[in-house]
């Protein structure tokens, strides 16, 4: 069965810097990767996916993510946050077979500071 | 760009009370979930649907609940007798092809 770990479940930092979201996943086979965000009250919205290919993926509102077989990791990036990347964050993994459950980590809530 | 709308996107409603949370998916989409997000933790998976039945459900969607597609456009989520520890946010998504996943904007149920 699919699994997604994300060990941070709040982070800060300040408006301009860097930011790295973390996700391990466990899945048996080649998994289907998502990261989704969600503002309070609000509903998910896709930021990235992976399915295949070039390991690097890039997303909506200049986030990134980097697939790592070898660490099962899927960790999201973005070179200069802005107040409005306040949010939290969910990592997800999907099943080979196209259309299955998406499994989601706990999420890693994000706080921005001026 | 096509959209998943859900209605009502609050509701309040007393223990015990049915209640029916309303989900359009997209309109050429095949396979449709539930999920649901009890306040501060992760989303959940209760159940997926395709060709007019259950694919796959988890352990929370017990007898409590149903899914129905009445109509060939939307997509219900039905719970019986409601618990306290139903209250969360529910969200539908519908999928198609190509990892396209698309979720709605939720319906919060508060169960008082």
């Amino acid at each position: 069965a699919q699994s997604v770990t994300q060990p941070d479940i709040h982070i800060t930092v300040s408006e301009g810097a860097s930011l790295e979201l973390r996700c391990n996943y466990s899945y048996g086979a080649t998994p289907y990767l998502f990261w989704y965000v969600q503002s309070p009250g609000q509903g998910l919205q896709l930021l990235l996916k992976y399915f295949s290919g070039d390991t690097l993926v890039q997303g909506i509102k200049g986030f990134e993510a980097e697939f790592k077989r070898s660490q099962s990791s899927f960790n999201l990036r973005k070179p200069s946050v802005h107040w409005s990347d306040a949010a939290e964050y969910f990592c997800a993994v999907g099943a080979l077979q196209g259309a299955q459950k998406l499994v989601f980590g706990q999420g890693t809530r994000l706080t921005i500071n001026p | 760009e096509p959209e998943v709308t859900q209605t009502p996107s609050h509701q309040v409603t007393q223990m015990g009370q049915e209640v029916i949370l309303r989900c359009v998916p997209i309109s050429n989409h095949l396979y449709f979930y539930w999920y649901r997000q009890i306040l501060g933790q992760k989303v959940e998976f209760l159940v997926s649907f395709y060709n007019n039945e259950i694919s796959e459900k988890s352990e929370i969607f017990d007898d409590q609940f149903s899914v129905e597609r009445p109509d060939g456009s939307n997509f219900t989520l039905k719970i019986r007798s409601t618990k306290l520890e139903d209250s969360a946010m529910y969200f539908c998504a519908s999928y198609r092809s190509n990892l396209a996943y698309t979720f709605g904007s939720g319906t919060r149920l508060t169960v008082v």
